[in-house]
This record gives structure tokens, C-alpha cells and sequence, in this order.
């Protein structure tokens, strides 16, 4: 079967860091999306992970361990715009995880 | 470029009626998608295309229809909506390769169905 599990809300402060994890289980994985979504708008890009490791990308990194069917996205300097919902997918079936609501605080 | 470009934005439908859910881009993409998006539920592939003149299911394709005539457009089409169909629909279309390359998302259709 396909599953992928995020966590559905979490909260930090402006100028932390914070770890959004992705479990997944697929059959035929390719790789990890993370697509970030703002309130009442489209998906937009934010990475993309085929092999294990940390990828950086200014603020924002993601890693994977395909042995472990696990991922996440840190996002650092948090700042009062990164609040949004970020969504993990699976690829090549684009299976998406139900999104991590993100509230940033003062 | 305008890329994706989805029509209506918003649309409310009784039981029953049918309509076609607009999508184009601009960016000569083969591959392109629809989802749609329920709270909750996260996005669920409905159909897609790699390319014009192909399209196949996803995880979702029961009470819609897709057609791929050309590179640029790939609408989607309601039989009959029914209430469950309730949805924000969002259309998808990215470079090559539909599980290797970041898709580009339109703005999305806010359907209700009464």
C-alpha cells in the first residue's frame, strides 16, 4: 500500500529552528517532494531528495534515509512568512502527505 | 510566461450537472495533472498526461474525465458532480519525467456541489 504521515500541526518562534518529519511507505520510490502551500494559494516547489543525505537550500534543508522511509524538512531563521502548510509526496505515483499546518509566532 | 492558468476560479454546481474544469500552460511541459485538495486529505492525483494524445488514471479518476488534444491544454471534465466532488482542484505540469521534476501548480478551482 501507499502511506505518508506528517504531523498535521506544529508551532514555533520567529528566529528558531524547526524539523517538519515525513514517514513514508511505497511501493516503486523514487524520491521525496516538499511542496510549501500558503492559505488559499497553489503548491510551490521546495525540494527534491533521491538520495539519502541532507540537501541544503539557504533557509530551508531536507533529508532522507530511503532505508528507513523517512524525511524532513528544517527550516531555519523562521521567519513570520514560513507560516504555511508543508506537504511531503512521494514520487513517481505523486502520493502527497495531508500537510503540516505551521504557525510562526512573534 | 504565464504558466499554469486554470478557469474558473470559482464555480457552484447542482447535483448533476456537468462542467469542464480549464487548464493551460505556457512553459511546453509534457507532463500534466489534476489533484484535487480536502482538508485534511492532503492532494490526490485524479488523471494525468505524459504527453499529447496520453493520459491514465491516478488515485482518485471515478466521476471525471480528462482529454490531452494538445501539449498546451489538458482540461477536466464532471459527468455528473455530486456533492462528494466538493473540492478545490488544483492542475499540475511539469518539465518531463512526472515523478523526477518539481511540478508547477495553477491557482486553483474552487468547486461546490449542492
Amino acid at each position: 500500500g501507499q502511506n505518508i504521515d506528517q504531523p498535521t500541526e506544529m508551532t514555533a518562534t520567529e528566529g528558531a529552528i524547526v524539523q517538519i518529519n515525513c514517514t513514508y511507505q511505497t511501493s516503486g520510490f523514487n524520491g521525496l517532494f516538499w511542496y510549501q502551500q500558503h492559505a488559499g494559494e497553489a503548491p510551490t516547489f521546495l525540494s527534491y531528495n533521491v538520495l539519502d543525505g541532507l540537501e541544503e537550500k539557504g533557509r530551508f534543508s531536507s533529508f532522507l534515509s530511503r532505508s528507513k522511509g523517512y524525511s524532513y524538512l528544517l527550516l531555519k531563521e523562521l521567519q513570520m512568512k514560513d507560516s504555511a502548510s508543508y506537504l511531503c509526496a512521494a514520487s513517481p505515483l505523486m502520493r502527497f502527505g495531508a500537510g503540516t499546518r505551521l504557525t510562526v509566532k512573534p | 510566461n504565464a504558466g499554469v492558468t486554470q478557469t474558473p476560479k470559482f464555480q457552484v454546481l447542482k447535483t448533476g450537472q456537468s462542467m469542464t474544469l480549464q487548464c493551460a500552460q505556457d512553459m511546453n511541459h509534457e507532463y500534466m495533472s489534476w489533484y484535487r485538495q480536502d482538508p485534511g486529505m492532503g492532494l490526490r492525483l485524479i488523471h494525468y498526461s505524459v504527453g499529447a494524445g496520453i493520459t491514465d488514471q491516478g488515485e482518485v479518476p471515478n466521476g471525471y474525465n480528462v482529454s490531452r488534444s494538445t501539449t498546451e491544454d489538458f482540461p477536466l471534465r464532471l459527468l455528473s458532480a455530486a456533492p462528494s466532488q466538493t473540492s478545490v482542484y488544483f492542475c499540475a505540469s511539469s518539465q518531463a519525467n512526472l515523478g523526477n521534476n518539481e511540478q508547477f501548480f495553477g491557482p486553483g478551482t474552487r468547486l461546490t456541489v449542492l
